[in-house]
């Protein structure tokens, strides 16, 4: 099974919005809703932000937000603060029953 | 509060099978409304996932992986254990267990990771 495409990097200015996107296909992310974010700070476990394309844990802020539109899901991040700054991971099912993620995008808040 | 926590050698040499085992805390591995699972991360690389396995026995495993995995558990001791052989540099990572709501995405809990080195 193929990695999910992700973009290597992101960056955005405090305050604003960033979105990162992951692309898989038919038979991951277009064929299911569960498409799931993890952020990992470093040196630390990835953490789940968002779970089923766009659910969130209790205790993550509102700030983040996921959806999907055919084959590519997304992570947006609004008022971007410098604790945001991290590594983010999408997950999705598959149809022989396995779990893939995407490569990674490191997020800089400038 | 339910806690994972890997354990197992932090050196295995190429060729050998490299053994880890997750300890759960705080809740039932035999619970029917998850899946345990491994993932790992080669230092400064993405994550990859390995495997999970429910504890009715349906386990399933990265194609790329299967012929090398197996995924096992304990259930007097509340653990579930790892086996991949014939390692080779290339396997060196972090390896985390975590804990998967059933038919859900949902990866909520993951231990801490263990950093397992393969070299002679």
């Amino acid at each position: 099974q193929s990695a999910l495409t992700q973009p290597a990097s992101v960056s955005g200015s405090p305050g604003q919005s960033i979105t990162i996107s992951c692309t898989g296909t038919t038979t991951d992310v277009g064929g299911y809703n569960y498409v799931s974010w993890f952020q990992q700070h470093p040196g630390k476990a990835p953490k789940l932000i968002i779970y089923d394309v766009s659910d969130r844990p209790s205790g993550v802020s509102n700030r983040f937000s996921g959806s999907k539109s055919g084959n590519t899901a997304s992570l947006t991040i609004s008022g971007l603060q410098a604790e945001d700054e991290a590594d983010y991971y999408c997950n999705s099912y598959t149809s022989t029953y396995t779990w893939v993620f995407g490569g990674g995008t490191k997020l800089t808040v400038l | 509060q339910l806690q994972l926590q890997e354990s197992g050698p932090g050196l295995v040499k190429p060729s050998e099978t490299l053994s880890l085992t997750c300890t759960v805390s705080g809740g039932s591995i035999s619970s029917s409304s998850y899946y345990w699972a491994w993932i790992r991360q080669p230092p400064g690389k993405g994550l990859e996932w390995i495997g999970n396995f429910h504890y009715s026995g349906s386990t399933y495993y990265n194609p790329s992986l299967k012929s090398r995995v197996t995924i096992s558990v304990d259930t007097s001791k509340n653990q579930f254990s790892l086996e991949l052989s014939s390692v080779t540099a290339a396997d060196t990572a972090v390896y985390y267990c975590a804990r998967r709501y059933g038919g859900s995405g949902r990866i909520d809990y993951w231990g801490q990771g263990t950093l397992v080195t393969v070299s002679s």
